[in-house]
């Protein structure tokens, strides 16, 4: 996907351990969001920013944490990976309300064991 | 709680046929978005109907937007193989005037045979 890569890709952590997820832009989009997909669920918000240390919490936020140091790094970290956060992960950035919709990344599909 | 609910969950034609998705959404929204995902990938932004506008549309795509029953759908004319993917719409809230964060659908499966 044309400006946005998420990494890594795949990953399989053991239950407790912290994980950390990288989404990075070469677009200079204000707006950066975290999705987890799950079956049965669609795609629900973790966590968004709308600038470089603007962040807030989305509908599923417990047990994530996020940071934006810099405009085209977007950081989401499980503190202490248990199983239901099993999922595939994606990042996603906008430019606002006149740029349309958003532009995906190719996701992370996430095992905690 | 999901904003949009995709109907219907899945759907299989044949090739050549028309593809309509539906979808329904509970309160006031700035814009709705249609977005296609094939399996394995990320989702691709399709199209994007504002809440001032009736009808849209993008080569075979045709989107409707009736806010009265706060519902869209979403019209694939003359299907190919290559449309077999999963289908999400997305609301954007309205927060004044100003686009809120996408809430998406479950989304529905198409399926197009050869």
């Amino acid at each position: 996907d044309a400006g946005i890569t998420q990494s890594p890709r795949h990953k399989v952590t053991e239950t407790g351990t912290p994980v950390t997820l990288r989404c990075h832009q070469t677009e200079n989009h204000r707006y950066m969001y975290w999705y987890r997909q799950d079956p049965g669920h669609g795609l629900r918000l973790i966590h968004y920013s709308y600038g470089v240390k603007d962040t807030d919490k989305g509908e599923v936020s417990d047990g994530y944490s996020v940071s934006r140091s810099k405009t085209e790094d977007f950081l989401l970290t499980l503190e202490s990976a248990t199983s239901s956060q099993t999922s595939v992960y994606f990042c996603a950035i906008s430019g606002g309300d006149r740029a349309g919709g958003y532009t995906f990344g190719s996701g992370t599909r996430l095992t905690v064991v | 709680s999901q904003q949009g609910e995709e109907d219907p969950q899945a759907l299989s034609i044949q090739e050549g046929e028309n593809a309509t998705m539906n979808c329904s959404y509970k309160t006031s929204i700035n814009n709705l978005q249609w977005y296609r995902q094939n399996s394995g990938r990320g989702l691709v932004h399709l199209i994007l109907i504002r809440s001032n506008e009736r009808e849209k549309h993008s080569g075979r795509l045709r989107v409707t937007l009736d806010t009265s029953k706060k519902s869209s759908s979403l019209l694939i004319t003359a299907s190919r193989a290559a449309d077999t993917a999963s289908y999400f719409c997305a609301t954007a809230l309205n927060y004044g005037g100003s686009q809120g964060n996408l809430i998406f659908g479950k989304g529905t499966k198409l399926s197009v045979k050869p």
